[in-house]
């Protein structure tokens, strides 16, 4: 199984301020044949499920704000939050679906 | 908007089999990907298995031997079961649909089914 980390374990940020989060696996999900990273982030906001919020990599998922943006290739990845805002308070997660079984990182807590 | 709920027991004995349902509603079972995944207390996301909707499915390795998921479409719902239970089976079950354009990604989730392990 590909092993996803993340870090830091968790953050506080002040309102308005930049939020930066990395992920990485332990092997390349990027997809030669296509030039795409097999990499997703989710938002999980306390008491609700986890949300998607970006795929391979950096598209936006539809109606995510886009303060939200996503980078990387290969085995590193950022999600960057350019301007916190308080709704923004949640636990995030990358996943990869490089190959099967897919994983998830242990997650990253966005606090203010 | 589809909606995604978990319904089953939220306790469950030591060597029993853990049986949860979800049901969709507000959209379609068919065309798409349907998985359980779920997130012991303190630890990550672990994703369990799929189920498509003609019937066919692909399973956790580490899980495979134990998990059977299937689906009723007449009803919209699919199922988990989870045989020889143990402690380490204490998690928050979420049942999720695959994303249609992305299939191993995940855009609508049950809100969880809390399921405890004990005697």
């Amino acid at each position: 199984d590909i092993v996803m980390t993340q870090s830091p374990d968790s953050l506080a940020v002040s309102l308005g301020e930049r939020a930066t989060i990395n992920c990485k696996s332990s092997q390349s999900v990027l997809y030669s044949s296509n030039n795409k990273n097999y990499l997703a982030w989710y938002q999980r906001k306390p008491g609700q499920p986890p949300k998607l919020l970006i795929y391979w990599a950096s598209t936006r998922e539809s109606g995510v704000p886009d303060r939200f943006s996503g980078s990387g290739s290969g085995t590193d990845f950022t999600l960057t939050i350019s301007s916190l805002q308080a709704e923004d308070v949640a636990v995030y997660y990358c996943q990869q679906y490089y190959s099967t079984p897919p994983t998830f990182g242990p997650g990253t807590k966005v606090d203010i | 908007q589809v909606q995604l709920q978990e319904s089953g027991p939220g306790l469950v004995k030591p060597s029993e089999t853990l049986s949860l349902t979800c049901t969709v509603s507000g959209g379609s079972i068919s065309g798409y990907y349907w998985s359980w995944i779920r997130q012991p207390p303190g630890k990550g996301l672990e994703w369990i298995g799929y189920i498509y909707y003609s019937g066919s499915t692909n399973y956790n390795p580490s899980l495979k031997s134990r998990v059977t998921i299937s689906v009723d479409t007449s009803k919209h719902q699919f199922s988990l079961k989870m045989t020889s239970v143990t402690a380490a089976d204490t998690a928050v079950y979420f049942c999720v649909r695959h994303t249609a354009t992305v299939s191993w990604t995940f855009d609508y989730w049950g809100q969880g089914s809390q399921v405890t392990v004990s005697s």
